[in-house]
């Protein structure tokens, strides 16, 4: 089944506590992009990448980090988490480009719930 | 600066009737524009897109309109199923992959 996983789907720690969320796409997608979704936002970009070892900056990248040494993994770091980054975390991944004519939509993982007290 | 906006956080609807949700954006190089729908502890799927040079796609009980001179879409569903009860967030996208999202309106379809 062609899917996109995330793990842990809950999380609560603690202001400073070093955490990684893992995603994983069995879909040989090259794009691969994290989310974050808040009351009133929506979905706001983080991090995507573009291939292995190609990242980039989204609209809030502030407080994470990202790798990608395989195609099909792309973990979020957050290194010194804080109460602002409370929040639900999407991983998504679809083929690169643009289809002739068309879109790639994006397929979303579950999500992660994160708490930092 | 949200360059997709979506100013109705609800909506409610009787069963059968129809459902319009609305969608504002910003930025006029938008030129694929999507929605997503979303259930509690899932994440978002894809339902319908639009391509900026048409101005209406169908699928089943869902269709988009696009609005290029107002920069406005809307997502009908005819008719409404208690199914549909989710929260459904507009896209956009400028160039490749990125989208710009929308808050998202929470439908909700009543037997």
């Amino acid at each position: 089944e062609a899917q996109v996983t995330q793990n842990p789907r809950y999380l609560i720690t603690v202001t400073g506590k070093k955490l990684t969320v893992t995603c994983s796409q069995n879909m040989n997608h090259e794009y691969m992009s994290w989310y974050r979704q808040d009351p009133g936002l929506g979905l706001r970009q983080i991090y995507y990448s573009m291939n292995v070892e190609v990242t980039d900056k989204g609209d809030v990248p502030e407080g994470y980090k990202v790798s990608r040494k395989e195609k099909r993994n792309f973990p979020l770091i957050l290194e010194s988490p804080s109460p602002n980054q409370t929040s639900l975390y999407f991983c998504a991944s679809s083929p690169l480009g643009r289809s002739v004519g068309g879109f790639y939509e994006q397929y979303f993982g579950p999500g992660t719930r994160l708490t930092v007290t | 600066d949200q360059q997709v906006k979506q100013n109705s956080p609800s909506l409610s609807v009787q069963e059968g009737r129809i459902s319009i949700l609305n969608c504002d954006y910003t930025n006029s190089m938008f030129d694929y524009f999507l929605w997503y729908k979303k259930y509690p502890a899932e994440g978002p799927t894809f339902l319908i897109s639009i391509s900026s040079i048409k101005d209406k796609n169908e699928d089943g009980r869902f269709t988009v309109f696009l609005n290029k001179s107002a920069k406005h879409l809307s997502l009908h569903i005819v008719p409404s199923q208690p199914g549909d009860s989710a929260v459904y967030f507009c896209a956009a996208s400028e160039l490749n992959n990125d989208m710009r999202f929308g808050a998202g309106t929470r439908l909700t379809v009543k037997p």
